[in-house]
């Protein structure tokens, strides 16, 4: 079946540090994959999505790059701020249907 | 600005009674899907329609749980009757969908249900 496996959280880091959120997945075919953004008392929001391989997906300084060859989808951002603190989501919708399938959720907090 | 819309914010309910959280999709949007989050689980697909009809429902618990959707502006979740481990956010979520590719899954803000 489809999963995804996320980076286990919660990650703490200073503003402006490097950020890397990693993901992987097991799907059959080419799903589309996606990062979405939950902050506190909110629903989810997509950050950002990649349809088809070496796709790179960026929004709000996010990156996400889809590589096929190692099923990988990792969240980057050069230069966090405290305003990215949220848990983000890594998820995936194979080929053929709408369905998503989320991983754990990855809990960032950035301290001043 | 096209939201999706749920009903109640939050609810709290004794344990066996029915509850119904409501959904209003963005017009024009022809995918609805029903998630359900907890800390222990995550987020869980419980409901997915297309075009009002339902596709999968497999995450569902059916003895007490039902999903519908009446008209295109409005989708319903039953619980009936509800018990302690029902207690979670439950969100809606719509997009446009052709049975191909997900195109982006707006999500609703929830709805907190605690049964007691």
């Amino acid at each position: 079946g489809n999963s995804v496996t996320q980076m286990e959280g919660p990650v703490t880091l200073s503003e402006e540090a490097f950020l890397t959120i990693n993901c992987t997945y097991t799907a059959t075919g080419y799903p589309s994959l996606f990062w979405y953004v939950q902050y506190p008392g909110e629903g989810l929001q997509l950050l950002l999505k990649a349809t088809k391989a070496d796709d790179k997906g960026s929004n709000k300084g996010f990156e996400a790059t889809y590589r096929k060859e190692t099923t990988s989808f990792h969240l980057e951002k050069g230069s966090v701020q405290v305003s990215d603190s949220a848990v983000y989501f890594c998820a995936l919708s194979p080929f053929g249907n709408e369905k998503l399938t989320f991983g754990t959720g990855t809990r960032l907090t950035i301290i001043p | 600005d096209a939201r999706v819309t749920q009903t109640p914010r939050d609810k709290v309910t004794e344990m066996g009674q029915e509850v119904t959280m409501r959904c209003q999709p963005i017009l024009g949007h022809n995918t609805v899907f029903w998630y359900r989050q907890t800390m222990m689980q995550g987020l869980e697909l419980l409901a997915y329609f297309r075009n009002r009809a339902p596709l999968d429902d497999s995450g569902m618990p059916k003895d007490r749980f039902s999903a519908e959707m009446p008209d295109a502006t409005l989708a319903t979740l039953k619980i009936q009757p509800s018990e302690p481990r029902d207690s979670a956010v439950y969100f809606c979520a719509s997009g446009f969908g052709t049975g191909v590719r997900n195109t982006e899954a707006f999500f609703g803000q929830g709805t907190r249900l605690t049964v007691v």
